[in-house]
């Protein structure tokens, strides 16, 4: 079966640093994705992860532990842009399909 | 950049109507999804398509057909729409390896079933 956990919601204020967390439960694995959704647009590749460790980006940063079925994102200097919804997503082992957590909802006050 | 193109943005249909929902991309892809968004549902997959004219349940198929006559086209199908098809609809594409070999998402279409 596939499990895939993300908070629902999470506030911050600009200027801060936040880290969003997904857990997994996969019965296989061939990568990790998150992607950003602003409300009524689609979702956009953010960052992705099959290795253990941490992959930064500009502001962004994803983190993977395989052997925990563990990510996390950290966006840090938020801005008022990045209030948005996270999705956290498993790739399967034919690396053929996602299957996305619930997302997770950031608000970014001033 | 991969372009995935949903025909529509919004769409209002009546019960019982039978509805089409468009999907075009540009990337030669063979691989393409349809998903429904509900909030606090996240994001649940409908049917996919690894070919022409192949095509695979996803998690949620009822109520749902779908079309891939061409490779660059997939088509979601409301045999007879129902008022808890009500979401928000997206295509997604597979096969960008800027992207790892990640999705490109459609725009989305936001269905209204009344």
């Amino acid at each position: 079966g596939q499990n895939i956990d993300q908070p629902t919601e999470m506030t911050a204020t600009e200027g801060a640093i936040v880290q969003i967390n997904c857990t997994y439960q996969t019965s296989g694995f061939n990568g990790l994705f998150w992607y950003q959704q602003h409300a009524g647009e689609a979702p956009t590749f953010l960052s992705y992860n099959v290795l253990d460790g941490l992959e930064e980006k500009g502001r962004f940063s994803s983190f993977l532990s395989r052997s925990k079925g563990y990510s996390y994102l950290l966006l840090k200097e938020l801005q008022m842009k990045d209030s948005a919804s996270y999705l956290c997503a498993v790739r399967n082992n034919a690396g053929n399909m996602l299957t996305f957590g619930g997302g997770t909802r950031l608000m970014v006050k001033p | 950049d991969v372009k995935v193109t949903q025909s529509s943005r919004y769409l209002v249909k009546r019960t019982g109507e039978k509805v089409f929902l468009e999907c075009v991309q540009d990337m030669d892809h063979e691989n393409m999804f349809w998903y429904r968004q509900d909030p606090g549902l996240g994001l649940r997959l409908i049917y996919f398509s690894y070919d022409v004219k192949m095509k695979e349940k996803g998690d949620i198929p009822e109520g749902y057909s779908v079309s891939r006559e061409k490779k660059e086209r997939f088509s979601l199908i409301l045999e007879s729409a129902s008022t808890n098809q009500t979401s928000m609809y997206l295509c997604a594409s597979k096969g960008d390896p800027r992207l790892n070999y990640g999705y490109t998402f459609g725009s989305g279409t936001r269905l209204t079933v009344v």
